[in-house]
């Protein structure tokens, strides 16, 4: 079956503009992330959707990020006023259903990712 | 969350065994140890999970010990195509991974 998508794949962008980013992660997948890796560092929580509950956005970097999630499936990560600092790749991962909190830790399946370039 | 550490990098020849070894000394009761593998220009992809002693499926081992604060990866037979980078986390329930900046692996002809 289709895997998580990612779009655009590629975005270059002027200092100060805002991008969008948008995930389709799999059907029937409950949990969505975002995350960030920046060139040769390891990837860094951004946010995290479950079902109807609230997000948790404890890894925004600044109020210039924003997420959502309509409809308990696409989710779009809003970057404005961007900055150079937030070039990165920007991932998008998705979960099934939550398990219980004892038990094992929810595979994530990842998208290929946007690669954000500021100038 | 527990926090990893393992080795920056690691060199191997192909048809080699290759051994990752992961420390999670502050590992909850309720956590699993999973890895993951990234290859360049891709999101990460599942390799194995597993909560103690010894797991195994098509792609790896995981080898845990009784005091589960260290965990060993283990690929054998590498080939080139193995060359990516490896991370371990530990986590329970469907909560954020952390990832760390993993071990990145060279295979080498």
């Amino acid at each position: 079956g289709a895997g998580v998508s990612q779009s655009p794949s590629n975005k270059v962008t002027e200092k100060g503009k805002d991008v969008e980013l948008r995930c389709d992660p799999i059907s029937g997948h409950t949990a969505l992330y975002w995350y960030r890796q920046s060139l040769g560092q390891g990837l860094e929580f951004l946010i995290y959707f479950q079902g109807n509950s609230a997000p948790d956005k404890s890894g925004l970097p600044s109020d210039r990020f924003s997420a959502e999630r309509t409809g308990g499936s696409v989710s779009t990560l809003t970057i404005q006023r961007t900055q150079q600092e937030d070039s990165a790749v920007y991932l998008c991962a998705s979960s099934p259903k939550p398990q219980l909190a004892v038990g094992p830790g929810g595979t994530q399946y990842f998208g290929p990712g946007t690669r954000l370039l500021v100038l | 969350l527990a926090k990893t550490t393992q080795p920056i990098s690691m060199d191997s020849y192909e048809g080699q065994e290759v051994n990752i070894t992961c420390s999670h000394n502050n590992i909850a009761t309720n956590d699993y140890i999973t890895w993951y593998q990234q290859f360049p220009s891709q999101g990460p992809r599942f390799i194995i999970q597993g909560y103690k002693t010894k797991v195994t499926n098509e792609v790896a081992s995981l080898f845990i010990p009784a005091d589960r604060k260290s965990s060993t990866l283990s690929l054998p037979r590498v080939s080139l195509s193995d060359t990516a980078v490896y991370y371990c986390l530990v986590a329970s329930g469907n909560t954020p991974l952390v990832f760390g900046k993993g071990t990145r692996l060279s295979v080498i002809a």
